[in-house]
C-alpha cells in the first residue's frame, strides 16, 4: 500500500528550462511534506518542505506546491542546472515516521 | 560539522550468512533511524531510535534482523541469516531530536549496500 507516490520514474529537461516533479498521497492525515535528492553512492539530502498549512514555500530556486483538496505536491526547479541531476525524492511525515515515495531522476541536459 | 558516517560501505555476502552494519550519527543528535532502500523504491524505516531506547520497530523483520544503539550513540543493524531479498541499501540517518509538533529534519548517511547472493 504505497502511501506516497511518484508516478514519473524519470524526466529530462534541457539546462535553463523548469523542471517539475510530482508526487500524490492518499493519507489526508499528512501534515507535513519534504523533498530530498540523492546522488549516486550518497545518502539523501534535504531539499526543501512545507507544512500543510501554507500552499507554496520557495527556497531560491526550488519551489514547493501543495494542492490538499487534489493530495498532490509538486516541486518546481527554475532555472534546471545539470548538477540538478539526481533523483528526488517526495516524503511525508506520519506520526513522526517519514515515508517516501518511490523517486523520479531527473536529468538536466546542458 | 561532520556527516552521518556508515561502514561498510558495500558487503556481498551469501544467503544465511551473517551480516552487520555500523553507525555513527551526528554529535548531539538524540535520534537515530535505519532505512532499507530496495533498487527502484524509496527509503523504508526498519528501526527509529531516541537517545538508546526503542520508539518504532514496527517494520523490522524481527526473526532474522535486529538493532542496538549502546550508550545512545552509535549503532548496529545485525541480519542474521541473510536472504537474497535483503539486497538494498541500509541507510542511517539521525536528527536532533524527537518532540513536539515540529518535525525534524533527518540527515542520511551514504548507505552500506548489500548485496545477498
Amino acid at each position: 500500500d504505497q502511501q506516497v507516490k511518484q508516478n514519473s520514474p524519470s524526466l529530462s529537461v534541457q539546462e535553463g528550462r523548469i523542471s517539475i516533479l510530482n508526487c500524490d498521497y492518499t493519507n489526508s492525515m499528512f501534515d507535513y511534506f519534504l523533498w530530498y535528492k540523492k546522488y549516486p553512492a550518497e545518502g539523501p539530502t534535504f531539499l526543501i518542505s512545507i507544512s500543510s498549512i501554507k500552499d507554496k514555500n520557495e527556497d531560491g530556486r526550488f519551489t514547493v506546491f501543495l494542492n490538499k483538496s487534489a493530495k498532490h505536491l509538486s516541486l518546481h526547479i527554475v532555472p534546471s542546472q545539470p548538477g540538478d541531476s539526481a533523483v528526488y525524492f517526495c516524503a511525508a511525515y506520519s506520526s513522526y515516521k517519514l515515508i517516501f515515495g518511490s523517486g523520479t531522476r531527473l536529468l538536466v541536459r546542458p | 560539522e561532520a556527516g552521518v558516517a556508515q561502514s561498510p560501505r558495500y558487503k556481498i555476502i551469501e544467503k544465511r550468512q551473517s551480516v552487520a552494519f555500523w553507525c555513527n550519527p551526528i554529535s548531539g543528535h538524540a535520534t537515530l533511524y535505519w532505512y532499507q532502500q530496495i533498487l527502484g523504491q524509496g527509503p523504508k524505516l526498519l528501526i527509529q531510535f531516541q537517545n538508546n531506547g526503542v520508539v518504532d520497530d514496527s517494520q523490522l523483520p524481527k526473526d532474522r534482523f535486529s538493532a542496538e544503539r549502546l550508550k545512545g550513540v552509535d549503532s548496529t543493524l545485525k541480519i542474521q541469516p541473510a536472504k537474497l531479498e535483503d539486497s538494498a541499501v541500509y541507510l542511517c540517518a539521525s536528527s536532533l531530536n524527537l518532540a513536539g509538533p515540529l518535525q525534524e529534519t533527518q540527515y542520511f548517511g551514504p548507505g552500506t549496500r548489500l548485496l545477498v547472493l
